[in-house]
């Protein structure tokens, strides 16, 4: 089974702290993708990436910036965090093609204080 | 713009009953659909999906959804709803090719009561 882990379940930062958020997938995907979830608002798209140092603008990206150095590896980096951005993040990935569905992580719980 | 549906919001129903979930979306194009589970506290997996073919699809623990083209529907059904099954469940597309980024439905919180 294709694995997708976030390093952390929990998090509290303060606000201006700069946090980075890991994601590790470990079956060779090549897409990966950053969400947050909040209640009655749904997934909302945050950046992705289809490979390697390539990146693209989801429908929130304000605010939080992405780095892929590796395939397995995708990074969210809230630049300097504030409290509108207490949420829960949620990270997936995907095969090439779109028949794949996505695989998620288990969110990490950002709290910021 | 793309966009998808999914009409409840919250529904409450006993054990045994049946369940629809209504999902619709707005897609000009050959589309991919999928069916989505989050469980109290467990991370979103992957419920059923649809790329071609039978338009009736079955899916995991008894779920099944029907794509109806000329309605630009993807109903979840299931006739006899459990306990267990309380959740919250995505309705998502994307299109055909290599279109890989999936459009959300804001999700259905579902409470079944014992």
């Amino acid at each position: 089974d294709v694995k997708v882990t976030q390093s952390s379940r929990y998090l509290v930062k303060r606000t201006g702290e700069k946090v980075f958020l890991e994601c590790v997938q470990d079956m060779d995907h090549e897409n990966m993708f950053w969400y947050r979830q909040d209640p009655g608002l749904g997934l909302r798209l945050i950046y992705f990436s289809y490979d390697v140092k390539m990146k693209e603008k989801g429908d929130i990206p304000e605010g939080y910036s992405v780095s892929r150095e590796k395939k397995e590896r995708f990074s969210l980096i809230l630049e300097s965090a504030s409290t509108n951005q207490t949420s829960m993040y949620l990270c997936a990935s995907s095969g090439q093609g779109a028949y794949y569905g996505y695989t998620f992580g288990s969110g990490t719980r950002l709290t910021v204080v | 713009a793309q966009s998808v549906s999914q009409h409840n919001h919250h529904v409450i129903l006993s054990e045994a009953a049946s369940l629809e979930l209504g999902c619709n979306y707005s897609y000009g194009g050959t589309v991919n659909l999928f069916w989505y589970v989050q469980y109290p506290g467990q991370h979103l997996q992957l419920l059923l999906k649809y790329f071609s073919g039978d338009p009736l699809v079955k899916g995991i623990k008894g779920f099944e959804a029907e794509f109806i083209k000329s309605k630009f529907s993807f109903n979840l059904r299931k006739p006899s709803v459990q306990w267990s099954d309380t959740a919250e469940y995505f309705c998502a597309v994307n299109g055909g090719g290599n279109n890989r980024k999936l459009i959300w439905g804001l999700g259905t919180s579902l409470a079944v009561n014992p």
